[in-house]
């Protein structure tokens, strides 16, 4: 299987300010004849499932804020919200979706306000 | 606005079958891919399988051998069966929508999710 790992697990950033988080995967997720990343990123708040914010590793989902991004290829990639706002506290899951089954998540990080 | 609904017994018996059904509203069931996800208390998520609506599957080597789907497209229903439950099985178990994506599956929309614990 592949392994997911992101970091930190917790996260504390300031209103307005940036947060990033990383998800390292234990094999690249790149497949070359299309030259993307089969890398997804998901918001989840309590009580609420979780929400598809960025897939093929950079792609938003259609109504989520620019203001998250993703970047990374192959098995290091970064999910950053450039201006962190209330509604941004949540649990942040990397996936990959490359290969064979198991599509495996990564342990979750956890955004908090400071 | 598509809608998931997961349903079904929030208690089951150790050794006994768990049987899930999620109801889909808001779009059809064809062209997509269904699928199944669970967290336990205070873990990640693990993903179980997931269903076309012609029946092909995919699942997660581990569970494989207890795990089946299956899809109703007269219902836009879709269910897991996961045999021979013990406590480790007990989770939060979600229903989603995966679409297609170049040979491969997103999970784009998931259920609220539900609470099954193994116990007698």
């Amino acid at each position: 299987d592949i392994v997911m790992t992101q970091s930190p697990d917790s996260l504390a950033v300031s209103l307005g300010e940036r947060a990033t988080i990383k998800c390292k995967s234990s094999r690249s997720v790149f497949y070359s004849p299309n030259s993307r990343n089969y890398l997804a990123w998901y918001q989840k708040k309590p009580g609420q499932p979780p929400k598809l914010l960025i897939y093929w590793a950079s792609t938003r989902e259609s109504g989520v804020p620019d203001r998250f991004s993703g970047s990374g290829s192959g098995t290091d990639f970064t999910l950053t919200i450039s201006s962190l706002q209330t509604e941004d506290v949540a649990v942040y899951y990397c996936q990959q979706y490359s290969g064979s089954p198991p599509y495996t998540f990564g342990q979750g990080t956890k955004l908090e306000i400071k | 606005q598509v809608h998931l609904q997961e349903s079904g017994p929030g208690l089951v018996k150790p050794s006994e079958t768990l049987s899930l059904t999620c109801t889909v509203s808001g779009g059809s069931i064809s062209n997509f891919h269904w699928g199944w996800i669970r967290q336990p208390a205070g873990k990640g998520l693990e993903w179980i399988g997931r269903i076309y609506n012609s029946g092909n599957t995919k699942y997660s080597p581990s569970l494989e051998s207890r795990v089946t789907m299956s899809v109703d497209t007269s219902k836009n229903q879709f269910s897991l069966e996961l045999s021979s439950v013990t406590a480790a099985d007990t989770a939060v178990y979600y229903c989603a929508r995966g679409r297609p994506a170049d040979g491969q599956t997103l999970i784009d929309y998931w259920g609220q999710g539900t609470l099954v614990t193994v116990s007698s």
